[in-house]
């Protein structure tokens, strides 16, 4: 059964500062999805990683993607108010099966 | 359309009661989800319909759930009986087949009093 595990579940950062929310999953996928959830809303897609060292950059959001570790990455750099959010890594393992979320990691980024 | 559409938006309904969702998804998709997302967590697999296949079940959590889906189009997901624990958001996606992506719709709000 594939799991998905992010860590840390709750983050708390200044504005202005950097930090990596991890992403580890345990089959063997090379297709990995990271998504935004603001408060009462749905889900926005991020990125899309589908090969092992993909990385994809969004403004303040870099997200990469070791398929021999099993482990994606979502980095943060300069933290801004507007990053507030839940960011969500998902899984597949194959093109149109279902997704396995991550629990989530609540993201609060201080003045 | 334009984007993965579910109704309503909310819904209350009162403990033993039966509700359908629905749930539209893009034109030419084939596949379709059905999560659920409890307050404060994160998203719980329901069901899956691909195309003509049998549809994969395994998330259902209990028989009081079921799904049907006409096609390639909408879907309604039924709650027989309702309980207080069902009380959710539940989320519909859709994928293409030739795509790389999932979109997700609002999500149906229930709230079982």
């Amino acid at each position: 059964e594939l799991k998905v595990e992010q860590n840390p579940l709750f983050l708390s950062m200044q504005e202005g500062k950097n930090y990596t929310i991890y992403c580890n999953y345990s089959t063997t996928s090379d297709r990995l999805y990271w998504y935004r959830q603001d408060p009462g809303k749905s889900l926005e897609s991020l990125f899309v990683l589908l090969s092992n060292g993909a990385v994809k950059q969004e403004g303040r959001l870099m997200a990469s993607l070791d398929t021999k570790a099993r482990l994606s990455t979502l980095h943060i750099t300069a933290a801004v108010h507007d990053l507030s959010a839940t960011y969500f890594c998902a899984v597949d393992l194959q093109r149109g099966s279902r997704l396995t979320f991550g629990e989530g990691t609540q993201l609060t980024v201080n003045p | 359309g334009a984007g993965v559409s579910q109704s309503p938006s909310n819904k209350v309904t009162e403990k033993g009661k039966d509700v359908e969702l629905r749930c539209d998804p893009i034109s030419g998709h084939t596949a379709l989800y059905w999560y659920r997302q409890r307050l404060g967590q994160g998203l719980e697999f329901l069901i899956y319909f691909q195309g003509n296949s049998a549809p994969d079940k395994s998330g259902l959590p209990s028989d009081r759930f079921s799904a049907e889906r006409t096609g390639e189009s909408v879907s309604t997901l039924t709650i027989q009986r309702t309980q207080q624990e069902d009380s959710a958001v539940y989320l519909c996606a859709s994928s293409s087949i030739s795509g790389n992506g999932y979109t997700f719709g609002s999500g149906t709000r229930l709230t079982v009093v």
